[in-house]
């Protein structure tokens, strides 16, 4: 199972970008990247996936090195509203790296914005 | 809003109780998996129903058990609850095992006291 390594927080300022790492070293050649978003009080919730190279859409852009051992989610201009945490996961393309079918989730990253 | 519903949304219990929790699945979506979020981590895997059936199952002992209705909604039960069993209980819901996205519900706080 390939394992991910990410920040427990960070802290932000409204306004500027936020870019969260995550190292996932024995990545499979099948693997995507998925990332989850969870507020507090809530279940998680997709935001973004790749395979390789950049992956941009209304929430998030997501960068992938060749050698795919790491990712970065980039996420431009935050908000209050962004406060939250942010899992890394490596899987299928549904994002499931489970032998159950199911997701794995490290700890994330806490990110704080604040005013 | 995902359309996966849980209740109740927060619940208080003693020690040595059994506790049952509830997961309406997302319209269409015929799997349902249960995951435990302890305070600071990350969900870990309970178990997986698929057509009424379990499908998979993560690291819990045998007190953690479920059951998945026709119209696919779904339970957990959690007997002789131990104070570490307090958690948020998550459920997601999705078509077809491991085929396509699953979509979380907000889960239901337990409390165990």
């Amino acid at each position: 199972l390939a394992k991910t390594t990410q920040p427990i927080s960070m802290d932000s300022y409204e306004g500027q970008e936020v870019n969260i790492t995550c190292s996932h070293n024995n990545i499979a050649t099948n693997d995507y990247i998925t990332w989850y978003q969870q507020f507090p009080s809530q279940g998680p919730r997709f935001i973004i996936q790749g395979y390789k190279t950049k992956v941009t859409n209304e929430v998030a852009s997501l960068f992938i090195p060749a050698d795919r051992k790491s990712s970065t989610l980039s996420l431009p201009r935050v908000s209050l509203s962004d406060t939250a945490v942010y899992y890394c996961l490596v899987g299928d393309k549904r994002g499931y790296g489970g032998s159950q079918g199911n997701l794995i989730f490290g700890k994330g990253t806490k990110l704080s914005v604040k005013p | 809003e995902t359309g996966v519903t849980q209740s109740p949304t927060h619940l208080i219990k003693t020690r040595g109780q059994q506790v049952t929790l509830r997961c309406s699945s997302q319209s269409g979506h015929n799997t349902v998996s249960w995951y435990q979020q302890a305070l600071g981590q990350g969900p870990q895997f309970i178990f997986q129903y698929y057509r009424e059936e379990e499908n998979g199952r993560g690291n819990f002992p045998p007190r953690f058990s479920g059951l998945q209705f026709p119209n696919y909604s779904s339970e957990l039960n959690v007997n002789a609850l131990e104070l570490d069993d307090s958690a948020l209980y998550l459920c997601a819901s999705s078509l077809g095992s491991g085929t396509t996205e699953a979509f979380f519900g907000q889960g239901t706080r337990l409390t165990v006291v």
